[in-house]
């Protein structure tokens, strides 16, 4: 059983330019979040996807950011324009459900805007 | 809102000593707690949690943790630590989705 698939691994970009970041979960998994972890910084929140639906985008910047999780497919967080800021390590995690079960973290997707 | 708070940066270790990586919490309600290990330029891995049951929780690589409620705090220790335990540890309180949050993180580092 794979565990969650994050493409790709590096990413460059230059400023101005567009970032998608994919995400497989895990199989058996419909509930898939995204999290950032800037440098020396701690994890934070960006969004909660299910299938087909956005559960909860508290942590996504107001503009340029958006996230996806089609009924087919991975999940895409896309990042349009992107600034130097935007440089950082996104981790995907999945799990079954929210009761309270493990979610499992991708290897996450390290962004480098020039 | 819950938070997690983990009060050291940084905790330095001999090979061969126990370790302590402190985590105190504030939830209502009863709470999912979890420690997740990061190594450099990886993803995070999961080390152990606490839902219900043993206050004491075994989890990988010899790591365990104990819930007190009282205190609000689940400290990650380790009886004897491993320069390979040398990475970024971090505690989180669950439950899943719109408010499962990280601690800071604190960095560990065990000196031969």
């Amino acid at each position: 059983n794979a565990g969650v698939m994050q493409n790709p691994r590096h990413l460059v970009r230059r400023r101005g330019q567009e970032a998608r970041l994919r995400c497989s979960p895990m199989k058996g998994h419909s509930h898939v979040y995204w999290y950032r972890q800037l440098p020396e910084e701690g994890l934070k929140f960006m969004v909660y996807l299910q299938k087909e639906n956005i559960i909860d985008e508290s942590g996504m910047p107001k503009e340029r950011f958006s996230a996806e999780f089609p009924k087919e497919g991975p999940s895409i967080l896309r990042i349009q324009q992107v600034v130097r800021g935007d440089s950082a390590a996104y981790f995907c995690a999945s799990s079954p459900d929210n009761s309270g079960n493990t979610i499992y973290f991708g290897e996450g997707s390290w962004l480098t805007v020039v | 809102a819950q938070s997690v708070a983990q009060p050291e940066d940084q905790v330095n270790v001999a090979e061969g000593n126990p370790l302590t990586v402190k985590c105190t919490y504030s939830v209502s309600g009863n709470p999912y707690l979890f420690w997740y290990v990061q190594y450099p330029n990886r993803g995070l891995q999961f080390l152990l949690k606490y839902i219900t049951g043993d206050n004491l929780v075994k989890g990988s690589y010899g790591f365990e943790a104990e819930f007190n409620k009282s205190q609000t705090s689940f400290h990650l220790k380790k009886p004897s630590a491993l320069v390979s335990d040398s990475a970024l540890y971090f505690c989180a309180v669950g439950p899943f989705g719109q408010n499962f949050v990280f601690g800071p993180g604190t960095r560990l580092s065990v000196l031969p």
